[in-house]
């Protein structure tokens, strides 16, 4: 099982430029999300879903979307890019149940916005 | 809005020593989970404890949980030049997210 991969694993945009990045996991979990890592601050949780076709805000969802058309992909849209978008940006994802509680990450992607 | 916030920031320690990190948070909690990253990859798992256990051990690991402070931490035992990488503590509050601290950065020196 290759877990949780992502796509692309780094780009450049300038400022205005959209970008769409992928994430997608081959374990079923129904549980997906997306943060942003930035120095210092930890992560930061933008987006997630609950199960296909659902999605929600997290702490810092201004400036991006998603959609979880399928089950097994998560995709996060960038459609103005700003500077402060530089950052390095992981899904995750995570089964259901009572006892299924730790979170599956990607590689990340880093993201330069110039 | 950061929930955990580990203590202290960074650590440098001799391989073979114990390395220890705190992790405080402000709201009730189900669970609190440590995950490692390395650099330049992804966030690794590593133990959650469950807000009604006091202590778990997984291995070199014994994170132990104290709700009424609302504190956690974290030990890794006789530690290796492999365990060199950032730990982060997050709680999960029952509503399917996580919310993360902002890390300690542990350097192991061999």
């Amino acid at each position: 099982n290759a877990g949780v991969t992502q796509t692309p694993k780094f780009r450049v945009l300038k400022t205005g430029q959209s970008m769409t990045l992928l994430c997608a996991q081959d374990m079923n979990h129904e549980y997906m999300y997306w943060y942003r890592q930035d120095p210092g601050m930890g992560l930061r949780l933008i987006h997630y879903s609950v199960g296909e076709g659902t999605t929600a805000k997290g702490e810092v969802p201004d400036g991006y979307n998603v959609s979880r058309l399928k089950k097994q992909n998560f995709l996060l849209g960038l459609e103005s890019a700003a500077p402060s978008q530089t950052s390095v940006y992981f899904c995750a994802s995570r089964g259901i149940g009572q006892k299924v509680f730790a979170q599956y990450f990607g590689p990340g992607t880093r993201l330069l916005v110039l | 809005s950061q929930q955990g916030e580990e203590d202290p920031q960074a650590l440098s320690i001799q391989e073979g020593e114990n390395a220890t990190m705190n992790c405080s948070y402000k709201t009730s909690i189900n669970n609190l989970q440590w995950y490692r990253q390395n650099s330049g990859r992804g966030l690794v798992h590593l133990i959650l404890i469950r807000s009604n256990e006091r202590e778990k051990h997984s291995g070199r690991l014994r994170v132990t949980l104290d709700t009424s402070k609302k504190s956690s931490s974290l030990l890794i035992t006789a530690s290796r030049a492999a365990d060199t990488a950032s730990y982060f503590c997050a709680t999960d509050d029952g509503n399917n997210r996580l919310a993360f601290g902002k890390g300690n950065q542990v350097v192991v020196i061999p």
